[in-house]
């Protein structure tokens, strides 16, 4: 079983609709969670951290984590063109300070 | 200036050669980290650092060795360099100032082509 699991897409939604990013992780000791957005051949882009339980938001983004299910979720909402990209889920297990990645999902926004 | 730069961008070499890639950082960082990128594989971790004296193999560290020359820069060799190498590189830092898991910057990457 990978550590960090994410469905590879792409997920197709309308422009202006709301995007649901899913990722779970297999470390019940995982402390910290990450969302990158990455667009092709670029490098990751951080976007979202999310520590405790609940919801996370920050401007169009919110960042959802249920420790007790093992998933962390991303919402984008008013989704534009511009957010086509891939979003990587990456946790960082314990304190070992090193981030585990899933192998991301694609996101296209139709205009 | 970027703060994590990687050269070179692009690299093409043959079956054998040994090749060298390197990351220098200007945010002061401790942490530096190697991953690579293949499709649908996402991003798997090398090597790292924690200080110049701390160096840790990833989960996929076969065929590749690193230095950790200074504070400021981590270079990733390969010594012979294979086909299944060609890959996009990463190089990214942390800091152990701020709180755990903070998160990475990354630089700009290499795109290794291994012929």
């Amino acid at each position: 079983q990978k550590e960090v699991e994410q469905n590879s897409g792409p997920l197709s939604v309308p422009e202006g609709a709301i995007a649901s990013l899913n990722c779970t992780y297999s470390d019940r000791g995982s402390q910290s969670f990450f969302w990158y957005r990455q667009y092709s051949g670029k490098s990751p882009e951080l976007i979202m951290s999310i520590y405790s339980n609940g919801d996370k938001e920050d401007g169009r983004f919110t960042a959802q984590l249920n420790k007790a299910s093992q998933y962390v979720s991303l919402l984008i909402r008013d989704s534009q063109p511009s957010d086509s990209a891939t979003y990587l889920c990456a946790v960082n297990v314990g304190s070992s300070y090193k981030l585990i990645f899933g192998s991301g999902t694609r996101l296209l926004v139709r205009p | 200036d970027a703060d994590v730069t990687q050269t070179p961008r692009n690299r093409i070499t043959k079956t054998g050669k040994r090749i060298m890639l390197e990351c220098s950082q200007t945010k002061g960082h401790d942490r530096m980290y190697w991953y690579r990128q293949d499709p649908g594989l996402g991003l798997r971790l090398i090597y790292y650092s924690f200080d110049v004296k701390d160096i840790n193999k990833g989960e996929i560290s076969d065929g590749y060795s690193v230095s950790r020359q200074a504070q400021a820069k981590f270079s990733l060799s390969l010594e012979s360099a294979i086909p299944n190498q060609t890959a996009l590189y990463f190089c990214a830092t942390s800091d152990s100032d701020r709180d755990p898991g903070y998160g990475y910057t990354f630089g700009s990457g290499t795109r290794l082509t291994v012929v």
